[in-house]
């Protein structure tokens, strides 16, 4: 069983949809990471979280550490959107899921 | 601040060849990250530095593998000798400090025929 599960794999959406995905892991740590890899490869991290919730403009990222689970929301979805997003459980030494290929149509 | 950056962006090399990929993170950073993308496994993590000492080298695949950060501005990622299944994306990345956001550069596409 791999280390961290991102669900689901694939997601597309029309543009304006609310999109959720979800990232849960079995290792013990108190931060986890999202990031964004663009269809061009470049990779951006959109949060770093050890509680609660972040928001930054229309993405939002919660963790529950007793649980072991995190998601990360985009409201309001838009096509720059697509790209692949990576949940990396850890604090420096990162975990990373296999990632979810976003695709929002206009 | 001009980013993370690496070079050369692209490397196609034969195999059995010495390749050296190069990383200068941000000014001010003290953390520095090499990762390796393939379509098989994913990222990865290889080695960590924190103010230029080798804190986790466990993600280094093996000997042919060798890292070095000589100063807080440069680090070195060297492959001796490469072999095709060495062929990936080498991104290096760096925080700010331990638990800080990481800042990735742009990587580095190594082709071994």
């Amino acid at each position: 069983k791999n280390e961290v599960e991102q669900s689901p794999q694939n997601l597309t959406a029309q543009e304006g949809e609310f999109i959720t995905i979800n990232c849960s892991y079995s290792v013990g740590i108190s931060a986890l990471h999202w990031l964004q890899q663009h269809p061009g490869g470049g990779i951006v991290s959109l949060f770093m979280l050890s509680s609660g919730k972040k928001k930054h403009g229309r993405l939002i990222a919660t963790i529950n550490i007793q649980e072991k689970h995190s998601s990360l929301h985009i409201t309001a979805s838009h096509p720059r959107d697509s790209a692949v997003y990576i949940c990396a459980p850890g604090t420096d030494k990162l975990i990373f899921g296999t990632g979810t290929r976003l695709q929002v149509f206009p | 601040d001009a980013g993370v950056i690496q070079s050369p962006r692209h490397e196609v090399t034969e195999m059995g060849q010495e390749v050296t990929l190069r990383c200068k993170p941000i000014s001010g950073h003290n953390s520095l990250f090499w990762y390796r993308q393939t379509m098989m496994r994913g990222l990865e993590l290889l080695i960590y530095f924190n103010n230029n000492v080798p804190i986790d080298d466990s993600g280094m695949p093996e000997d042919r593998f060798s890292a070095k950060m000589p100063n807080a501005s440069f680090s070195t990622l060297k492959i001796q000798p490469s072999e095709p299944r060495d062929s990936a994306v080498y991104f290096c990345a760096s925080s700010g400090g331990r638990g800080n956001e990481q800042f990735f550069g742009p990587g580095t596409r190594l082709t071994v025929l």
